[in-house]
């Protein structure tokens, strides 16, 4: 496609579900990148894949947060267990480059957990 | 730690007034530095950025120029428009063995008309 596409854009989840979150990239991007924004705030960094190596993991906020992207491409963001501070947007943006450029944000996927 | 800090919003400005949006940021290494835009119902996108200290990036009438000795990157246009209302994001991208882009709380600018 001609941009990055996430899916579901909205997802309404009971407290205690799991939720999974995908995110197609610009096709031949290098770079996926995982950002969770609060109202109000500005993107905090999750996770890093460059290719299908998952570089840094380090601003996952627990052991329920997961995600991979087994073939370079399309990745998934996994919230096992969700609870109410979880609810936030999720943003995925990709980029053509593995170091310091233009990243392309898709419009994010609104999880709210009841 | 690598962190920014940006003016809180939200800012109101009238139409063909001049724009300033502040932005510090602390950084190990050497970081590049990013100005993102979101505006009202679509996803954020790259306004401009420089790589190097003194560097001056621009797009769109905006300006902002890479200051090392002040750690500053600060957002200018000299006249704004309407259109221009949304929320900008200040950024800088450092290697940790990978690149990592950090970005700022955002500052929300109303143009009036």
């Amino acid at each position: 496609g001609a941009g990055v596409s996430q899916s579901p854009r909205y997802k309404v989840a009971k407290r205690g579900q799991d939720v999974a979150l995908r995110c197609d990239p610009i096709s031949g991007h290098v770079s996926l990148f995982w950002y969770q924004q609060a109202l109000g705030q500005g993107p905090e960094f999750l996770t890093y894949f460059q290719n299908e190596a998952q570089l840094d993991k380090s601003g996952l906020p627990s052991d329920r947060f997961f995600a991979e992207r087994p073939e370079g491409s399309v990745s998934t963001l996994k919230i096992q267990r969700t609870q109410q501070e979880d609810s936030a947007v999720y943003l995925c943006a990709s980029s053509w480059t593995s170091s310091a450029g233009e990243l392309f944000f898709g419009e994010g996927s609104r999880l709210t957990v009841l | 730690g690598n962190s920014v800090t940006q003016m809180e919003g939200p800012v109101t400005l009238s139409e063909e007034a001049f724009l300033t949006i502040n932005c510090t940021y602390t950084a190990t290494g050497y970081p590049s530095l990013f100005w993102y835009v979101q505006y009202p119902g679509e996803g954020l996108q790259l306004l401009l950025k420089a790589t190097k200290a003194d560097d001056k990036g621009s797009n769109k009438g905006f300006e902002a120029t890479y200051r090392k000795e002040t750690t500053s990157f600060h957002l200018e246009k000299g006249s704004v428009q309407v259109s221009d209302s949304a929320v900008y994001f200040c950024a800088l991208s450092v290697d940790t063995g990978g690149f990592k882009t950090i970005f700022g709380a955002g500052t929300r600018l109303f143009v009036k008309a």
